[in-house]
């Protein structure tokens, strides 16, 4: 699975759109771009997926780029409790039955 | 959607002692079962993974003998920490692979005192 890299921290005020940034330049045709949220002392929550189109569901949107090798998340209206750690993560179909691999992903704070 | 339960939410054992932590498969039957441990501010780690009616894989740096995964049915996978020590205390989470990605545990926070 394609390495991703996120940044570490960002903060997003209340009722304002968090747009989370992920960087994914290795990744190949059959990749998929995941991303996942672990808000505290919780276990991780799926938020969406996408290929290679944009996807909107109602949580979030993904956006990759054409090239596929970023992508952002968009929380159109961040609420206190969108306060997490949120994991951008690249994966094939084809990896079968694997475990998801978990980075350091980025910790959004949403203030109010 | 497919939801497993995981159980209990927040342990407190004695050092020595064992806990068991179960992970069930409320509406999907999984045939695998992953276990990850956090600890403070890191990230998740994955510890084993279990495979219903075989022998659980362990990561490398993994005690076995410590941590017992017993996957014995489709619906249920469990994690005995034995002789518990309080480097052992952290947030323990299960997942399982469902058609549209991955399902998690609300996972179990582990103290030993």
């Amino acid at each position: 699975d394609a390495k991703t890299t996120q940044p570490t921290s960002m903060d997003c005020a209340e009722g304002r759109a968090a747009n989370l940034p992920c960087n994914h330049s290795t990744i190949s045709g059959n990749e998929y771009v995941y991303w996942y949220r672990q808000i505290h002392s919780q276990g991780p929550q799926y938020i969406i997926h996408g290929l290679k189109n944009n996807e909107t569901n109602e949580m979030a949107s993904l956006i990759i780029t054409e090239d596929r090798k970023s992508s952002t998340l968009i929380l159109p209206h961040a609420t206190l409790r969108d306060t997490a750690v949120y994991y951008c993560i690249v994966r094939s179909d084809a990896s079968g039955n694997t475990p998801l691999v978990f980075g350091k992903g980025t910790r959004l704070s949403v203030i109010a | 959607g497919a939801v497993v339960s995981q159980h209990p939410s927040r342990v407190i054992c004695k050092s020595g002692t064992s806990v068991k932590i179960e992970c069930r498969s409320l509406d999907f039957q999984a045939t695998t079962m992953f276990w990850y441990r956090q600890f403070p501010k890191q990230s998740l780690m994955l510890m084993a993974t279990s495979n219903e009616g075989s022998k659980a894989t362990y990561e490398q740096g993994v005690e076995k003998d410590k941590f017992l995964i017993n996957h014995a049915s489709l619906t249920l996978s469990t994690l005995t920490v034995t002789s518990a020590h309080p480097e052992d205390s952290s947030f323990y989470i299960c997942g399982a692979k469902v058609p549209y990605g991955y399902t998690f545990g609300s996972g179990t926070r582990l103290t030993v005192v």
